[in-house]
């Protein structure tokens, strides 16, 4: 059973607009979460990450909000650029931090349009 | 700035061969990762080590070993590859606060 869901394989969003990326979580345990960034032929490059002590966190044009309640998480990219098209992984770790390693959703592909 | 590195971006190997896979980091961190990234599956773990000599099985542990000799270095062993072993590998060591740095990856292909 998958874990961490990333529902949208792909996603279109004009240049200069609002990109939102969305992930999903079903493991109560999970209390850190990370977005990578991924492109072809490359390893993910890490993006923000948020603990579950707080519900948003910024960095530059990269916003990740965590609904705990609603056990969902979301990434704003404002404005979008063409150099943010690339594959999108959410990812989550329980108690420890990481430690026994994360748990990663399937992606979602950014295209940004321009 | 963390820096790991691969051995290999791209390799090619005969099902049946030993296969190395070897990651180097340069941060001192404990925590190393091997994960396998196929296309709809998204990064799936294989096995990770915490310290030197220690180690342990991720989720997809079958048909892999690793190697934790010295602190730098993670190597990923595929004792006889198999054709449903071609994928991306990617190695990545972890920060003191959680984030986990990656590699370039190696895209093993097995024929």
């Amino acid at each position: 059973d998958q874990q961490v869901k990333q529902n949208s394989p792909s996603l279109s969003v004009q240049e200069g607009r609002i990109s939102i990326l969305n992930c999903d979580y079903t493991n109560s345990m999970f209390d850190y979460f990370l977005w990578y960034k991924k492109y072809p032929a490359e390893g993910p490059t890490f993006l923000i990450s948020i603990s579950s002590i707080k519900d948003k966190n910024e960095d530059g044009r990269f916003t990740v909000f965590l609904n705990k309640s609603a056990k969902h998480l979301s990434l704003h990219i404002v404005p979008s650029q063409p150099g943010d098209s690339a594959v999108y992984f959410c990812a989550a770790s329980a108690a420890g931090g990481g430690a026994d390693g994360l748990t990663f959703g399937k992606g979602t592909h950014l295209i940004i349009q321009p | 700035d963390v820096k790991v590195t691969q051995s290999s971006r791209y390799l090619v190997k005969r099902t049946g061969e030993k296969v190395f896979l070897e990651c180097v980091q340069d941060m001192d961190h404990e925590n190393m990762f091997w994960y396998r990234q196929d296309p709809g599956l998204g990064l799936r773990l294989i096995y990770f080590s915490y310290d030197v000599k220690m180690k342990e099985k991720g989720d997809i542990p079958e048909g892999y070993s690793v190697s934790r000799e010295k602190k730098e270095r993670f190597s990923l062993i595929l004792e006889s590859a198999s054709t449903n072993q071609t994928s991306m590998y990617l190695c990545a060591s972890r920060t003191n606060t959680g984030e986990q740095y990656f590699g370039p990856g190696t895209r093993l292909t097995v024929t």
